[in-house]
């Protein structure tokens, strides 16, 4: 059972143009949800990351929407560049009940962006 | 300079022959994770500790085995490898999963063949 599913799986934008990507979840008690970069031959690295009390957070080009009803959230770069042609990971987690983040990532299966110049 | 490190790198070895990959974090992290990653199937946990000497199982455990004797390390084992545990490995490590909200730094990864 794939808990956090992860479209599309690959994505070719052209320099400029939107680049977007979508996750859906299905278990209500993940209640963080951040987006990895990973270039090749390198390890993911942390993009940006929400939690479900907002439903936009925006950190320079990248901006993550959450949709907590319909249990969705994406990634949108704007103004994409060749520099931003790297493979994304959308992951959950889940809360503890002390209030931190259950040690149990889960991620998606990844999209491989290429940007056109 | 604050990094987590993985050794080795790339190793090719045999199947059922006994393997230990490192990782140790230079920033005094709490959290410490292990993943594999394979094409088409994304991340997957393998392990994962939350302090010393408290480890738990991730999605996919079976064929490994890890230890958290002090803060810095966290080996993966493989007592028997078998061909299925070819891929590619990464540690990461977070400061806590109560105080940063699960932000995790990666390792290099290590890749690993097993014939």
């Amino acid at each position: 059972q794939q808990q956090v599913k992860q479209s599309p799986q690959s994505l070719i934008v052209q320099k400029g143009g939107i680049s977007i990507i979508n996750c859906a979840y299905e278990n209500t008690a993940f209640d963080y949800f951040p987006w990895y970069q990973q270039f090749p031959g390198k390890g993911p690295a942390l993009l940006i990351a929400i939690r479900p009390d907002v439903s936009e957070k925006k950190e320079g080009r990248f901006t993550i929407s959450f949709n907590k009803s319909a249990k969705q959230f994406s990634l949108h770069i704007m103004d994409s560049q060749p520099g931003d042609s790297a493979t994304y990971f959308c992951a959950a987690s889940k809360r503890t009940n002390y209030g931190g983040s259950q040690g149990n990532l889960i991620f998606g299966k990844g999209t491989k962006l290429s940007v056109k110049p | 300079e604050a990094q987590v490190t993985q050794n080795p790198r790339y190793l090719i070895t045999v199947t059922g022959k006994k393997l230990t990959v490192t990782c140790s974090q230079n920033m005094n992290h709490e959290y410490m994770s292990w993943y594999r990653q394979d094409p088409g199937l994304g991340l997957r946990q393998i392990y994962y500790s939350m302090n010393v000497e408290v480890t738990d199982k991730g999605d996919v455990p079976e064929g490994y085995k890890v230890s958290r004797k002090e803060k810095r390390n966290f080996p993966l084992i493989l007592e028997s490898p078998s061909p299925n545990q070819t891929s590619l490995y990464f540690c990461a490590s977070s400061l806590s999963t109560r105080l940063a909200g699960g932000e995790q730094y990666f390792g290099p990864g290590t890749r690993l063949t097993v014939t």
